[in-house]
């Protein structure tokens, strides 16, 4: 099946701790998002990159680092300077060309 | 920035009832998007409509581009529908904007 998936769904951070969410496309998409979604409120944009080895800050990339070293993938880390990390996190690619974005399942990722 | 807000906040509709959900933005815009996030946080892309008007099934979208808005209407609405409304824009490049959403809660 062709489409955007995202692991893990459910994820706990302990205080201090870095963590890693995945996502993966097959798509052939070249621009790939990474968007925060807290309780009640909209998507705000994290990072985003357009092509492989590039990606550029979004709206609060505080706290947050990602990496393109393949055009079907675009992990991000909440690191421990994200002091607020507790929200849902979606991921979306685009094809270049197209106005349309897909979005993965999302992961949940909860601070202990 | 772009500015994108939508109207109302929230919304209760009796199954079979109609509705129209509104976006404003206040600068020019690229691209325009309406989705849809079901209970289960998954968003589905409505329709991509940056002037004009479209229609799939029930869903229609109309975006007046040089007034800055653009409407949904939910025809027929049933409980499937419930749910979290955004719209999106983009100003150019890959960059988008959300705005809060609706949330909409259709009772049977």
């Amino acid at each position: 099946d062709g489409g955007i998936t995202q692991s893990p769904k459910y994820l706990f951070r302990k205080e201090g701790q870095n963590v890693t969410l995945s996502c993966e496309q097959n798509l052939n998409h070249d621009a790939m998002y990474w968007y925060r979604q807290d309780p009640g409120q909209g998507l705000r944009l994290i990072y985003y990159s357009q092509i492989v080895n590039d990606f550029q800050k979004g709206d609060i990339a505080e706290g947050y680092s990602v990496s393109r070293e393949k055009k079907e993938s675009f992990p991000l880390t909440v690191t421990s300077a994200q002091k607020n990390p507790t929200a849902f996190y979606l991921c979306a690619s685009r094809r270049e060309g197209q106005e349309t974005q897909y979005f993965g399942p999302g992961t949940r990722l909860l601070v202990l | 920035g772009i500015q994108v807000e939508q109207s109302p906040p929230d919304l209760i509709l009796q199954e079979g009832a109609n509705s129209t959900l509104r976006c404003n933005f206040s600068d020019s815009v690229n691209n325009l998007q309406w989705f849809h996030q079901n209970p289960w946080g998954q968003l589905i892309n409505l329709f991509y409509i940056p002037s004009g008007t479209k229609q799939n099934g029930r869903l229609s979208a109309t975006t007046v581009a040089t007034e800055r808005y653009s409407l949904l209407y939910i025809s027929s609405s049933q409980t499937t529908d419930s749910g979290v409304y955004f719209c999106a824009v983009d100003t150019g490049g890959f960059k988008t904007i959300f705005g809060a959403g609706t949330r909409l809660f259709v009772k049977a």
